[in-house]
This record gives structure tokens, sequence and C-alpha cells, in this order.
């Protein structure tokens, strides 16, 4: 499959640590991207990073991709309780038609003040 | 909000009934999709269609019926529905091609009774 795969399944924090999250995905990519979705909401794009890039940042997230290790780390930095949500990661392969993304299950973020 | 609407947000109904969900958008993009979330699963694409043609189905049962009258609305019919079909179906847009990001409903809780 190309569904990434986010880990950790779960994870809590306290307000200004630092969340990371990983994907892990399968075949070559064109573009990953990262998702948040509020309790029973839609998802929201936060970034996107591309195959030739290695890293990017956007306010308090930075994002890295290694396409060697077929992996993506997103960090949210000095969280606060706002960030609580869960993160999809979503694969958009070379192969497809560039329309329709893949995600993973998520990673639940819980962020206690 | 992120321009992209979705109607009902709550649907209760029963396994005999017929219903529909709609979807709207007016960001200008060529491609809409439709998404089923279900508890501890990954997103699954159900269809795709880009400039109002399907492009992908995947392997869904015929319960559940697309239709794209044009670019701007997408609706999902919805027939003698199982109790398994209880989800959050979410609609999404994109201009197509790659390197894009998708704009996500809030989605249409659906609980089959």
């Amino acid at each position: 499959s190309q569904q990434g795969e986010e880990d950790p399944q779960a994870l809590s924090i306290q307000e200004g640590e630092n969340a990371t999250m990983n994907c892990s995905y399968k075949t070559s990519i064109n573009n990953l991207q990262w998702y948040r979705q509020n309790s029973g909401r839609g998802l929201v794009h936060l970034i996107l990073i591309r195959s030739n890039e290695r890293e990017k940042h956007s306010g308090r997230l930075r994002v890295t991709l290694d396409t060697s290790k077929k992996s993506s780390s997103l960090l949210i930095t000095a969280s606060r309780a706002a960030d609580t949500a869960s993160y999809f990661c979503a694969t958009d392969p070379p192969s497809n038609s560039g329309y329709a993304l893949n995600f993973g299950k998520g990673t639940s973020l819980l962020v206690t003040p | 909000e992120t321009g992209v609407t979705q109607t009902p947000r709550h649907l209760v109904m029963g396994m005999t009934n017929k219903k529909s969900l709609k979807c709207e958008q007016h960001l200008g993009h060529n491609a809409m999709y439709w998404y089923k979330q279900s508890a501890k699963k990954p997103l699954e694409l159900m269809f795709v269609y880009s400039l109002e043609e399907r492009v992908e189905n995947n392997s869904v049962p015929s319960r559940f019926s697309p239709e794209c009258p044009n670019s701007s609305h997408l609706f999902l019919h919805l027939h003698t529905l199982q109790p398994e079909d209880s989800a959050l179906y979410l609609c999404a847009s994109s201009q197509g091609g790659q390197n894009t990001e998708a704009f996500f409903g809030q989605g249409t809780r659906l609980t089959v009774v």
C-alpha cells in the first residue's frame, strides 16, 4: 500500500514542549503533505514538501523528508493546547494522476495546559 | 472555513432510507473527491471526479452513488445502507495535477440505524 503510516498513534505532551510525529511510506512519491484534523471535522492542509526538498518551515511547524528512508517528520515547537488534534501525512505518488492523496491513520496529539 | 461546504453536518438514516450528501466548492477547483473516515482506519478514498468526469472509483458498493452535475457541486446518493457504513464522509476539492493541496469540507457524520 502507498498509504503513509504515522508514528506514534497517540502523543500526550504539556504546553511549551515540542511534539514530533513521524510518517513512513512504501513507494516513491511526488510530494508529501501534512494535514490536521480537529475532532469530527474536516482536514486542514498544513504543509507540502516536494520530493526534491529535505526540510520546510511554516511558523512553528518544521517538516523533514528523507526519500532514501521513505520517511517524514513533523515537528511542532512550543506547543499550545490549541494544537490538540489529529495529524495525518498524505502521499502523492508520481504514478498517480495527481488527483488523489493517500492518507495514513494519523497521530492523535493531546497538549495539556 | 476552507471554501468547501458540506450538508448536512449530521444525518441519521434507517437502512431502507434514501438520502443524499451534498458538497459545494467555489474555489475554482477542477477535481472533487469523496472520502470515508471510520474510527481507527485511514481515510478511504471513495470517488474522484475531474472536470465532472469520474476518474476513480475504489470498489465502492453500489449503495453509494456519486453525482457531479458541474465542477462546483458533488453529491453522494445513499440507499439501503448498512450499519457499518456509519462514518464521517468528507468531501474535498483540489486544482488537480501535481503538488497541489486538497481542501476539505467539515464532513457529514452519518449514522445508519
